[in-house]
């Protein structure tokens, strides 16, 4: 089973900033947080991931509680093309433990 | 750089044949890949991770004499769906993990009809 739980659906206005919420409320010390996204039809791209800290680059911005057992995706202008599946994904650090098990998604629709 | 592809994008076979899908990591080594299926708007889920040199492991419920994965090189592995049935229409999506990376890199898919 998916350790992650995520909102089915949202939208968002183009230009504004779409947050989007992730509960992995069993994440253990060593693991580590992904976010991927899917537009129709393709594989998932990579956008960002992180341990404790908040991270952020091109792509977005990603906030993780000090508990860590949920973080939020920020993509701080988004467009008609950030229009996708956004998956949140917790990740293993050892060895035997890589594999991603995708939950549900959350469908991010950008409305112009 | 870390771009993964997949061959054929699409493909159309008939009931009973075979259906060879190629996923080859381009700019990278890969010991490690992972295939996935996916039904219409339904979410990824993983069939098998693919070792190279070794046997590959199977996900609970994945029958392996179906779906032969074999990983005979640091940049390709292929997923042989054998004596293909319609429910067996999906999408079919590989990852691979560079070599001292943790980071899955997708390839851009296999839509698969069996008639």
């Amino acid at each position: 089973d998916a350790k992650t739980t995520q909102p089915p659906s949202m939208d968002c206005a183009e230009g504004r900033a779409a947050n989007l919420p992730c509960n992995h409320s069993t994440i253990s010390g060593n693991e580590y947080v992904y976010w991927y996204r899917q537009i129709h039809s393709q594989g998932p791209q990579y956008i960002i991931h992180g341990l404790k800290n908040n991270e952020t680059n091109e792509m977005a911005s990603l906030i993780i509680t000090e508990d860590r057992k949920s973080s939020t995706l920020i993509l701080p202008h988004a467009t008609l093309r950030d229009t996708a599946v956004y998956y949140c994904i917790v990740r293993g650090a050892t060895s035997g433990t890589y594999k991603y098990i995708f939950g549900t998604g959350t469908r991010l629709k950008v409305l112009a | 750089g870390a771009v993964v592809s997949q061959h054929p994008s699409r493909v159309i076979c008939k009931s009973g044949t075979s259906v060879k899908i190629e996923c080859r990591s381009l700019d990278f080594q890969a010991t490690t890949m992972f295939w996935y299926r996916q039904f219409p708007k339904k979410s990824l889920m993983l069939m098998a991770t693919s070792n190279e040199g070794s046997k590959a492991t199977y996900e609970q419920g994945v029958e392996k004499d179906k779906f032969l994965i074999n990983h005979a090189s640091l940049t390709l592995s292929t997923l042989t769906v054998t004596s293909a049935h319609p429910e067996d229409s999906s999408f079919y999506i590989c990852s691979a993990i560079p070599q001292s990376s943790y980071e899955q890199y997708f390839g851009p898919g296999t839509r698969l009809t069996v008639t």
